[in-house]
C-alpha cells in the first residue's frame, strides 16, 4: 500500500463547479504539500500545511492530522485549472513522498 | 533569480552510455533533491543533499550517483544507462531559512529516453 493515496485519479468537471481532491497518508508527517503540475510538465508548490486550513485565491487546502487526511478544493473552477494535482508528505529534510496525482480537466 | 535550472531538457541515450544531468539553483538553498517521474506513478526520490559535501540516498538510488561540491550545483550521474532509467527527472531545492521553510522549488525537468 502506498504511503500517500489520492482520489480520484481522474476528474472531469464543467466550468464553475466546486472541485474536491482528497489525500490520505499512513505515516507521521511534519507537513503536507499540494503541488500543481501543468500540462507542459512544470511543477509548482500550491500549499504547505501542518494543521488547519489555508486559502489562496480560489484554492483552499485543509488537513486533519488525527485522521491523516487532507483535501484540496477549487471554487468556481476554470479551464485554466486543468492540471495534475499532487499531494506529498514531508517527514523531515529528506525529501517528499508523493501520491500519484489527480488529473483534473475543466471543460468550458 | 533564475530559480532552479536543469540541463539538458531532453536527451536520448543508448544502453550503456553515461551522462550527467545538471541542476543549479541561485536561491542559496541548502537542501537539494533529485526525483524521477514515471508515467502513472508518483515522483520518487533518488538522492538528496542537506548541504555542500553531504549527500544521501533516497528511495530509488540504484544506477545513479550524485555530488554536491557547491551550494548551487547538484549534478546527477548515470553511469551505465538502462531502459529502466527512461523517465522525467526533476531537481528541486528548499531551505529551512527561507520565507516558507521547506517549500520545494522545482526545476523544469529533463526528459531522458534510454534505447
Amino acid at each position: 500500500k502506498n504511503e500517500v493515496e489520492q482520489s480520484p485519479q481522474n476528474l472531469t468537471a464543467q466550468e464553475g463547479e466546486f472541485i474536491t481532491i482528497n489525500c490520505s497518508y499512513s505515516v507521521g508527517i511534519s507537513a503536507l504539500h499540494w503541488l500543481q503540475q501543468h500540462p507542459g510538465g512544470g511543477i509548482v508548490s500550491l500549499f504547505m500545511l501542518s494543521s488547519g486550513k489555508k486559502k489562496h485565491g480560489r484554492l483552499i487546502a485543509t488537513i486533519n492530522i488525527q485522521e491523516k487526511h487532507s483535501s484540496l478544493h477549487i471554487t468556481a473552477s476554470h479551464p485554466r485549472d486543468s492540471a495534475v494535482y499532487i499531494c506529498a508528505v514531508r517527514r523531515g529534510a529528506d525529501g517528499l513522498t508523493f501520491g500519484k496525482g489527480t488529473h483534473l480537466i475543466i471543460q468550458p | 533569480n533564475a530559480g532552479v535550472t536543469q540541463t539538458p531538457k531532453f536527451r536520448i541515450l543508448k544502453i550503456g552510455q553515461s551522462m550527467t544531468l545538471q541542476c543549479a539553483q541561485d536561491m542559496n538553498h541548502n537542501y537539494m533533491y533529485w526525483y524521477r517521474q514515471d508515467p502513472g506513478m508518483g515522483l520518487k526520490l533518488i538522492y538528496y543533499s542537506v548541504g555542500a559535501g553531504i549527500t544521501d540516498k533516497g528511495e530509488v538510488p540504484n544506477g545513479y550517483n550524485v555530488s554536491r561540491s557547491t551550494t548551487e550545483d547538484f549534478p546527477l550521474r548515470l553511469e551505465l544507462a538502462a531502459p529502466s532509467q527512461t523517465s522525467v527527472y526533476f531537481c528541486a531545492s528548499s531551505s529551512l531559512s527561507a520565507r516558507k521553510p521547506y517549500e520545494q522549488y522545482f526545476g523544469p525537468g529533463t526528459r531522458l529516453t534510454v534505447t
